[in-house]
């Protein structure tokens, strides 16, 4: 069954802790991406790989720091640094190209206490 | 001006009647289109893409692209309660070394009236 997964769906933090996102993709997609999204608004992209071994930072990557090893994997590693950490956050796939299509998984809410 | 930009609603329309949602962008480069529904709590779930001008229709959905006037609209029609969600347009440049990078909107949010 093809898809993205994403765990845990919900992670409690507390502050000034170091947490990490999975994402994990069978799309056999080259290109990776993180998102976030607060309540209300739109989505804002953290982080996005083209192909393994290689990532760029998107809009607000401050405090967050990613790796991609495997084509499969993109973590996000969500850092004490990140000021207000507390979002949903979503991991999207994609072929590469300007018509591919992009699908996102479940998702995960953070939550820091 | 924001580079993709919509309505925020709420779009109220009454259940089986055509709900029209409109998108436009700002950069003429823009090559792909892409409708996403999302509901409240959830991910965003694809459900057209559009490349060319015109209308490109799927079951009770059509998207409609106009380049010329950097304008894509997704209509429902025979809306149901169940299409009550956030709709999310995206658009993807086709230039430098982000060809795949979305840019979305902040979407419309869709309440159908049963």
């Amino acid at each position: 069954d093809g898809g993205i997964t994403q765990s845990p769906k919900y992670l409690f933090r507390k502050e000034g802790q170091n947490v990490t996102l999975s994402c994990e993709q069978n799309l056999n997609h080259d290109a990776m991406y993180w998102y976030r999204q607060d309540p209300g608004q739109g989505l804002r992209l953290i982080y996005y790989s083209q192909i393994v071994n290689d990532f760029q930072k998107g809009d607000i990557a401050e405090g967050y720091s990613v790796s991609r090893e495997k084509k499969e994997s993109f973590p996000l590693t969500v850092t004490s640094a990140q000021k207000n950490p507390t979002a949903f956050y979503l991991c999207a796939s994609s072929g590469q190209g300007a018509y591919n299509e992009q699908f996102f998984g479940p998702g995960t809410r953070l939550t820091v206490l | 001006q924001k580079e993709v930009e919509q309505n925020s609603g709420p779009l109220s329309v009454p259940e089986g009647a055509i709900a029209s949602l409109n998108c436009t962008y700002s950069d003429r480069v823009s090559q792909s289109f892409f409708w996403y529904r999302q509901y409240s709590g959830k991910s965003p779930e694809l459900i057209m893409s559009i490349y060319s001008n015109g209308d490109k229709e799927d079951g009770r959905f059509t998207a409609q692209l106009n380049k010329a006037s950097q304008y894509v609209s997704l209509l429902i029609r025979d809306s149901q309660p169940s299409d009550s969600a956030t709709y999310l347009c995206a658009v993807r440049r086709a230039y430098g070394g982000a060809t795949n990078k979305l840019i979305f909107g902040t979407g419309t949010l869709l309440a159908v009236q049963p």
